[in-house]
């Protein structure tokens, strides 16, 4: 079965920590990966997506096809990274399956 | 540009009324997609279109029908609401295959 896994629901960090935010999938097919960020009342966007290989905010993330993994690492936290961040897996070329999503908390 | 624009932005039904959510997009794009969003459940696919005149079932698409009335538009209807339904509805697009989904404001639908 496709699945996303996003085992945190709730992560709270003091600004300046690290920050890693898990993401497991299960894909029979060679997976295209998303990281979407959703901040207060606002629409979901694009954070990153794995063929780009690119950092944005401070973040990145690397795809782990041994473990089936795409956790999304930030070295700094600040506290505007405070939002919801949804795993997304892309199924048959166009549809995505989300995660449940985690809720990051960036305390001053 | 405004991208994907959904009307309204907040809606409370009574159980049983029917409500048609819109949405549009301008940027061109072949695909859109109808999202819920529960707390602990993340974004669920209601329904999508892969092209003008298409429509597909997502994961969750009981209760719900959807028009793609053109290129630019794609509307969610509840027929009789019901108070599981109260949820925020996201509308999305996109333009290619393998492309990111563009999403819009979402609408806050309450049913009582």
């Amino acid at each position: 079965a496709q699945r996303v896994t996003q085992p945190e629901k709730l992560l709270s960090v003091f600004k300046g920590a690290p920050v890693e935010l898990k993401c497991n999938y299960s894909y029979s097919g060679s997976p295209e990966l998303f990281w979407y960020v959703q901040y207060s009342r606002q629409r979901l966007q694009l954070l990153l997506r794995h063929i780009s290989r690119e950092s944005i905010k401070g973040f990145t993330a690397d795809l782990n096809k041994g473990e089936t993994s795409f956790h999304l690492k930030k070295p700094f936290a600040q506290e505007e990274d405070s939002a919801m961040y949804y795993c997304a897996l892309m199924r048959n070329t166009d549809k995505l399956i989300f995660g449940t999503g985690t809720r990051l908390q960036v305390f001053p | 540009n405004a991208g994907v624009t959904q009307t309204p932005k907040f809606q409370v039904l009574k159980t049983g009324q029917s409500m048609t959510l819109q949405c549009a997009q301008d940027m061109n794009h072949n695909s859109m997609y109808w999202y819920r969003q529960d707390p602990g459940m993340g974004l669920r696919l209601i329904y999508y279109s892969a092209s003008e005149g298409t429509t597909d079932k997502g994961e969750v698409p009981n209760g719900y029908n959807v028009s793609r009335l053109n290129k630019r538009e794609f509307s969610l209807r509840l027929e009789s609401a019901a108070p599981s339904q109260t949820s925020v509805y996201f509308c999305a697009s996109t333009g290619r295959q393998n492309q990111p989904q563009h999403f819009g404001d979402g609408t806050r639908l309450s049913i009582l």
